[in-house]
């Protein structure tokens, strides 16, 4: 079965510029998460989706950031226009649990962001 | 809120010593306790959980008891191996806290094993 697939695995912009990442869950993962990770921290939830609905996002900074899942499927997180404290591993996970338990958390690697 | 907090590391040890790694939670309700591990070049993995106190979490090696009375989830190992070097994560996840379910992670502790 294939893991959580994200893309890129790293990428290096200029302050100011646009970057996107992209996710691919596990196949039937109704629940898909964007967790941000910087260095030396333990991940923190940027938005959470139950299929295509985008059911928190209290955490995720709107006026830079914005994520879709389309077709409740893949999901694409946006980052316009970068800044320098946006240098961090941002990790993609995915889960077949919803509702008031949280069950296991399937990661995919991350993508490392390092703006200049 | 909900908090964790785990033994800052890193931590080094010599294969086969015994491991302890402490956490402590503050949450609202009966949350689930949860160890997880980041291998070098890997994505997060489930190590072990356990969802109500006096549970006993346990894999490859490694076990984790829910303590109620002292809120804390300490993760041990009888003997490590250098395989076992890795980040590790204790986290919980609050199922009283409806519509807003998600893992709260510690900051992680960096564990190395020297043959």
């Amino acid at each position: 079965e294939a893991g959580v697939v994200q893309s890129p695995r790293y990428k290096i912009i200029e302050k100011k510029q646009p970057v996107a990442f992209w996710c691919n869950p596990i196949s039937g993962h109704n629940t898909l998460y964007w967790y941000l990770q910087n260095l030396g921290q333990g991940p923190e939830l940027l938005i959470r989706y139950e299929n295509e609905e985008a059911v928190d996002d209290s955490q995720l900074p709107k006026d830079r950031f914005s994520a879709e899942r389309l077709k409740g499927v893949d999901s694409t997180l946006k980052i316009q226009p970068a800044e320098l404290g946006d240098s961090a591993v941002y990790l993609c996970a995915s889960s077949l649990v919803a509702g008031p338990y949280v069950g296991e958390l399937f990661f995919g690697e991350g993508s490392r962001l390092t703006v200049l | 809120g909900n908090s964790v907090t785990q033994m800052e590391g890193p931590v080094t040890l010599s294969e086969e010593a015994f491991l302890t790694i402490n956490c402590t939670y503050t949450a609202t309700g009966y949350p689930s306790l949860f160890w997880y591990v980041q291998y070098p070049g890997e994505g997060l993995q489930l190590l072990l959980k356990a969802t109500k106190a006096d549970d006993k979490g346990s894999n490859k090696g490694f076990e984790a008891t829910y303590r109620k009375e002292t809120t804390s989830f300490h993760l041990e190992k009888g003997s490590v191996q250098v395989s076992d070097s890795a980040v590790y994560f204790c986290a919980l996840s609050d199922p009283l806290n409806f519509g807003n379910e998600k893992l709260t992670f510690g900051t992680g502790t960096r564990l190395t094993i020297i043959p």
